[in-house]
């Protein structure tokens, strides 16, 4: 257990809606990233956030948004799903500093 | 902007024999390197990292890399293979504050 929780580890969903992928980081990290991990595209920086603010973004489609909460937690949002959305989705989190991130198991996204 | 490149997506070594996976990185300032580790249905694992001390890093599993400047390289290496190695491996640097990760390659071990 790499002290970072992703749910859900699976979810098949219709192309057209909309999912919430959630993350809760290690105890006492305060930054999230989100990447996606697809076959042809490999590991992608989607975003990041520290401490409730946005810190970074990268190849992040205008149709996914994020949000890290108080508590620290992160949401990752995919609305008007189509089928090349289906990817592996991984959350990351580190201190802030210049350390390697802890990745959490990732939730496997089919979009049908 | 930083990249890493990995060479060879697919490697196979005999159980036993040297593990060498290759990475060169392409950075305008001293990068920050790292190595991690995928196994199947599993998230990434940190393997190693340089942060310009130690030019040669030992990490977990046995594996090192060595930071070498003039070849802009941070190869991977393990003296003896085993079975438990065959994984996906990815090199990436740090850049602006983020992970940019390589293509992977994938280390097959043969009994």
């Amino acid at each position: 257990d790499s002290g970072v929780t992703q749910t859900p580890k699976h979810l098949i969903t219709a192309t057209g809606q909309r999912v919430t992928l959630r993350c809760s980081p290690r105890s006492g990290d305060l930054s999230v990233y989100w990447y996606q991990q697809s076959l042809d595209q490999g590991l992608q920086f989607l975003i990041q956030y520290y401490n409730g603010e946005e810190r970074a973004k990268g190849n992040i489609l205008e149709r996914f948004s994020a949000q890290q909460f108080p508590d620290l937690h992160s949401e990752l949002n995919l609305s008007s799903l189509e089928l090349g959305d289906s990817a592996l989705y991984f959350c990351a989190s580190s201190e802030g500093t210049d350390y390697g991130y802890t990745f959490g198991s990732g939730t496997r996204l089919t979009v049908v | 902007a930083q990249s890493v490149t990995q060479l060879g997506s697919h490697v196979s070594v005999s159980e036993g024999a040297l593990v060498l996976l290759r990475c060169n990185y392409s950075s305008s300032v001293p990068p920050y390197l790292f190595w991690y580790v995928q196994y199947p249905n599993q998230g990434l694992q940190l393997l190693l990292k340089y942060t310009s001390a130690a030019t040669l890093v030992k990490g977990i599993n046995g594996f090192e890399a060595e930071f070498k400047k003039s070849e802009t390289s941070f190869h991977l290496t393990k003296p003896s293979a085993h079975m438990s190695d065959a994984a996906e491996y990815f090199c990436a640097v740090r850049s602006q504050g983020n992970l940019i990760f390589g293509k992977g390659t994938k280390l097959s071990v043969k009994p």
